[in-house]
């Protein structure tokens, strides 16, 4: 199984910072590579997918990046409905696996 | 747009059977892969399996001697069922679309991705 890494586990920040997460693949999966957000007590909502492309609705202030092994979803402009739980998801091979999580907390 | 919607029971004695159907209301169930996710709580998320409208499967090997998915195209709607449940199986049971993106010359064919979920449901493994 490709193991899915995410760093950190949980950060703190402030509305309109700018938030930085990784995730590493412990084998390359080229773009195959997708992320999720997850308030308390909802299902994953699709964010990104094929590492860089915005899915349909999703704001602009969200980006990711990355290929082979290391990735990263980047939120630009914290707002305050973004403060979830945000995990990385690969696609190149199954069993699909996840990332742990980051939890983005309010500082 | 397309919704789901998982059903079944919520509590499930140890060494039986759950059973959830997943409904798909607004769109067909033809032409796409359909999965199932669970998460126990306060953990991360983890993947059991998908299946296509034609019926073909693929299981996570952790759960395959377990797991079932089946397809009923006429009624809209995809299952799951895992035998011989202990309490390691209570989690929130999520279904999902599994939407792509067909690029005919990427390494690994198309990119696959969830797109659209059930709001999940709650099932607990107890006697």
């Amino acid at each position: 199984d490709i193991q899915m890494t995410q760093s950190p586990s949980s950060l703190s920040a402030s509305v309109r910072d700018r938030v930085t997460i990784t995730c590493r693949a412990s084998q390359s999966i080229s773009s195959y590579l997708n992320w999720y957000q997850q308030k308390p007590g909802k299902a994953p909502k699709l964010l990104i997918y094929a590492a860089s492309s915005l899915q349909s609705g999703v704001p602009s202030r969200f980006s990711g990046s990355g290929s082979g092994t290391d990735f990263t979803l980047t939120i630009n402009s914290l707002q305050p409905e973004d403060f979830a739980t945000y995990y990385c998801q690969q696609s190149y091979s199954t069993p699909r696996t996840f990332g742990q999580g980051t939890k983005v907390e309010i500082k | 747009q397309v919704q789901l919607q998982e059903s079944g029971p919520g509590l499930v004695k140890p060494s039986e059977t759950l059973s959830l159907t997943c409904t798909v209301s607004g769109g067909a169930i033809s032409s796409y892969y359909w999965s199932w996710i669970r998460q126990p709580p306060g953990k991360g998320l983890e993947w059991i399996g998908y299946i296509y409208n034609s019926g073909s499967t693929n299981y996570n090997p952790s759960l395959k001697s377990r797991v079932t998915i089946s397809v009923d195209t006429s009624k809209n709607q995809f299952s799951l069922k895992l035998s011989s449940v202990t309490a390691a199986d209570t989690a929130v049971y999520y279904c999902s679309r599994v939407g792509a993106v067909i690029v005919p010359a990427a390494i690994r064919g198309n990119y696959y991705y969830m797109d659209v979920w059930g709001k999940g449901t709650t099932v607990t493994v107890s006697s």
